[in-house]
């Protein structure tokens, strides 16, 4: 079993739609939680961090769920620019930089 | 604010040769780590360093790679006697600090060995 499952989609959408994206871990130790995106051929880019209470940052939203151990990412009124790969990030410890990356979802947005 | 950095961003090597791979982390990071992605898969963890420290390197391969962060200079990941199967992009990455700390990439070096 994957440490980070996601499902890898493609997602494809028109503007203006709501998408939702879902991601599994199986280290229950796990201790910090994130979204990047990545870019075709480029860097990943930190989306924003995840916390148990739930955070939002304008059309996004990230939820934690740590009993079922399942991280979400909701993008509201898609844009083109959201085209991209969105990958679920886990960090197992505090004493550890060890970032684990899920395969990635990817998401076409289409006008 | 200039971002992490990375040299070179392409970097063609023939089977045998060495690879020395460039990162300066973000000012103010004093936490360097090193991920490799190879094409069509996910990134994978390769090495934490801090100042002169090899922290964690659970995720380098047991020959031939090697990564050092001087006390002045950038951090440099080395890659000997290189291989093909060594085709990949090596992002680098840097936080403020250890753990929870959220990491931030520098655009990669894409290495090609013919």
């Amino acid at each position: 079993r994957k440490e980070v499952e996601q499902d890898p989609g493609p997602f494809n959408v028109p503007e203006g739609a709501t998408v939702a994206f879902n991601c599994t871990y199986s280290n229950s130790a796990s201790q910090s939680f994130f979204w990047y995106r990545q870019d075709c051929r480029k860097e990943p880019k930190l989306l924003m961090s995840v916390y148990s209470s739930g955070n939002e940052d304008g059309r996004f939203t990230a939820q934690l769920n740590r009993a079922s151990q399942y991280i979400s990412l909701l993008i509201r009124d898609s844009k083109l620019s959201d085209s991209a790969t969105y990958l679920c990030v886990v960090n197992i410890g505090s004493n550890t930089g060890k970032l684990i990356f899920g395969q990635g979802t990817t998401l076409q947005v289409k006008p | 604010n200039a971002g992490v950095m990375q040299n070179p961003r392409h970097l063609v090597r023939r089977r045998g040769q060495e690879a020395r791979l460039r990162c300066s982390p973000m000012k103010g990071h004093s936490h360097v780590y090193w991920y490799r992605q190879l094409p069509e898969e996910g990134l994978k963890f390769m090495v934490y360093l801090q100042k002169e420290n090899i922290i964690d390197e659970s995720g380098m391969p047991k020959e031939r790679f090697s990564a050092e962060f001087p006390k002045e200079g950038p951090s440099i990941l080395r890659i000997q006697q290189v291989v093909r199967g060594d085709s990949a992009a090596y992002f680098c990455a840097s936080s403020l600090s250890r753990g929870p700390y959220e990491q931030y990439f520098g655009p990669g070096t894409r290495l090609t060995v013919t």
